[in-house]
């Protein structure tokens, strides 16, 4: 198993540009996330699902987009780049239901210059 | 709302010192708790995990952690650290079963000298 896949690794962009960060899983988990981690502020969640067609916002959802079509992949859509989305974005999923523990990416290290 | 706290964000320990690294969550009801760890440019790992059962719970490493409910902590401790430790160390914790978000600690930095 490959577990979670996060692509690109790095990436810098231009301010007003848009990309597309890529999360795919490949344990059948229902449940998938977006965090991103800034120095001293630990991780903080952007977007979640609970399963296919099903999204929802977390504490820092402003300028990212997410769409659930399948149960393996949960992209993320910076629609215009600012400098404040210079970060390290992670992607994370775990099954729903029971108790269970979330599994990473290897992240992905955005730049917005 | 829920939230982790980790006291300390930035500690600094020499060889085969021991390490405690506090953790408190605010939760009433029945809570899941982890430590992961983030080794320098990688991603997060879980360290070991805490669900129900014997609240002294034993990870990877020599790592382990206790679970006090009267005082909502989940400490991380190992008896003597390794140059390989150095990393990042964040608590998690999330309610018991469903679909439930775990809410992260901001992260404690540990950085251990040879």
């Amino acid at each position: 198993n490959a577990g979670v896949t996060q692509t690109p690794k790095f990436q810098v962009l231009k301010t007003g540009q848009s990309m597309t960060l890529q999360c795919a899983q490949d344990m059948n988990h229902e449940y998938m996330s977006w965090y991103r981690q800034d120095p001293g502020m630990g991780l903080r969640l952007i977007h979640y699902s609970v399963g296919a067609g099903i999204t929802d916002q977390g504490e820092v959802p402003n300028g990212y987009n997410v769409s659930r079509s399948t149960t393996e992949d949960f992209p993320l859509r910076l629609l215009s780049a600012a400098p404040s989305q210079t970060s390290v974005y992670f992607c994370a999923s775990r099954r729903v239901g029971g108790n269970t523990e979330a599994f990473f990416g290897q992240g992905t290290r955005l730049t917005v210059v | 709302a829920q939230s982790v706290s980790q006291h300390n964000h930035h500690v600094i320990l020499s060889e085969a010192a021991s390490l405690e690294l506090g953790c408190n969550y605010s939760y009433g009801g029945t809570v899941n708790l982890f430590w992961y760890v983030q080794y320098p440019g990688q991603h997060l790992q879980l360290l070991l995990k805490y669900f129900s059962g014997d609240p002294l719970v034993k990870g990877i490493k020599g790592f382990e952690a206790e679970f006090i409910k009267s005082k909502f902590s989940f400490n991380l401790r190992k008896p003597s650290v390794q140059w390989s430790d150095t990393a990042e160390y964040f608590c998690a914790a999330s309610p018991s079963g469903g679909s439930y978000i775990p809410t992260f600690g901001r992260g404690t930095s540990l950085i251990v000298h040879p």
